[in-house]
């Protein structure tokens, strides 16, 4: 089975912080995702990546950055927490369009 | 309009019961297509594909109808574990390679 791991199940930051959320898989895929997911709004892509060192913005970019240096970590960075990015947010992989994505635990990230 | 409509629900139904729930998606250059269900404060997981010949996988069964771009989840026989927001979703979004979600519906299977 793909496994996909995010460093934090919860994160509580302050205001201002630079905040690191991490995202490995394990199976090799090309394909990596940041999502968020808030109530009433449904999951919204921030950024994506099909391959090392290579990014694209997603719906959400702004306020986010994102890093790949190796194939099987996708990072995602909150240059400066703000408390409208207190969400769930979810990373996934996928390898073909016809598998769909793996999620993995999600991150519960609380800006106070 | 959404890349990706659904009715949020709640569908509230009771043990036993058969339910539906149905998905539209706007880009017809979409080529595949899933179903995904979310417990409460846990990650989505996929549930099954979706085929214009239809796919069923035990008391699920899932269709494609691609001239009315229209998905649809069946579900029979429904069990309380049945309890979860169901996701539809489509590929082929604004990015080419990525998968789009639906906002999802909310089943409840009452005893």
């Amino acid at each position: 089975d793909v496994k996909v791991t995010q460093s934090s199940r919860y994160l509580v930051k302050r205001t201002g912080e630079k905040v690191f959320l991490e995202c490995v898989q394990d199976m090799d895929h090309e394909n990596m995702f940041w999502y968020r997911q808030d109530p009433g709004l449904g999951l919204r892509l921030i950024y994506f990546s099909y391959d090392v060192k290579m990014k694209e913005k997603g719906d959400i970019p702004e306020g986010y950055s994102v890093s790949r240096e190796k194939k099987e970590r996708f990072s995602l960075i909150l240059e400066s927490a703000s408390t409208n990015q207190t969400s769930m947010y979810l990373c996934a992989s996928s390898s073909d369009r016809n598998y769909g994505y793996t999620f993995g635990s999600g991150t519960r990230l609380t800006v106070v | 309009r959404k890349e990706v409509e659904q009715d949020p629900g709640p569908f509230n139904v009771p043990e036993g019961a058969t339910v539906a729930f149905n998905c539209t998606y706007s880009n017809s250059a979409s080529q595949s297509f899933f179903w995904y269900r979310q417990d409460c404060r846990k990650e989505p997981k996929l549930l099954m594909s979706v085929y214009s010949s239809g796919n069923e996988d035990g008391r699920f069964t899932a269709q494609l109808n691609r001239a009315s771009q229209y998905i649809s989840l069946l579900i029979r026989d429904s069990k309380l574990s049945d309890s979860a927001t169901y996701l539809c979703v489509a590929f082929g979004g604004n990015y080419g390679q990525n998968f789009v979600f639906g906002p999802g519906t909310r089943l409840s299977v009452l005893p």
